[in-house]
């Protein structure tokens, strides 16, 4: 079956931890993406990739890092610099940089 | 102004009724727009494309108005099912495919 996987589907950190969130694809999408959920608020853009070995800002990148090696792999890292990292985090992907996106189960991360 | 405004409801319907979600955009530029289905602390689901002739798929239709900048989704015959957050999303740029989402729109379906 082709998909979106994030793992784990639930995290929890102590603060001052770093923290990478998985994210593979077996849909041979070129474009993959992070974004944040927040109580009462859309979905915000922390990364995006439109192809392997590059990547761009999205709209709240601050404390975040990303890497692209692979096509299939997009993984997420929070680091200690991200003010407020508890947040449900979605990870997407798309054919092209223009069509419509699809999206993982999340991954819920709690830092205490 | 919020470049993507949605009701956030909830809208409390029962079965069999026929409900519509309005949804405003800010950005006259916008080229593509969607309507995701979500379901509590679940990922968001594609459910459909709008597109300017609009389009239908099943119990669901969806009509874009370029020049009032709005979308709609409207749902006949509700189901139980159809309970979920339904959101709004344009695309904010003409590049790069960068999607802006509503808050969503409650829809409660009660038996």
């Amino acid at each position: 079956d082709g998909g979106i996987t994030q793992s784990p589907k639930y995290l929890f950190r102590k603060e001052g931890q770093n923290v990478t969130l998985s994210c593979e694809q077996n849909l041979n999408h070129d474009a993959m993406y992070w974004y944040r959920q927040d109580p009462g608020q859309g979905l915000r853009l922390i990364y995006y990739s439109q192809i392997v070995n590059d990547f761009q800002k999205g709209d709240i990148a601050e404390g975040y890092s990303v890497s692209r090696e692979k096509k299939e792999s997009f993984p997420l890292t929070v680091t200690s610099a991200q003010k407020n990292p508890t947040a449900f985090y979605l990870c997407a992907s798309s054919i092209g940089d223009r069509s419509e996106q699809y999206f993982g189960p999340g991954t819920r991360l709690t830092v205490t | 102004r919020k470049e993507v405004e949605q009701d956030p409801g909830p809208f409390n319907v029962p079965e069999g009724a026929t409900v519509a979600f309005n949804c405003t955009y800010s950005n006259s530029a916008s080229q593509s727009f969607f309507w995701y289905r979500q379901d509590c602390r679940k990922e968001p689901k594609l459910l459909m494309s709008v597109y300017s002739s609009g389009n239908e798929d099943g119990r669901f239709t969806a009509q874009l108005n370029r020049a009032s900048q709005y979308i709609s989704l409207l749902i006949r015959d509700s189901k139980l099912s159809d309970s979920a957050t339904y959101l709004c999303v344009v695309n904010g740029d003409t590049g790069f495919q960068k999607l802006v989402f509503g808050t969503g729109t409650r829809l409660l379906v009660s038996p």
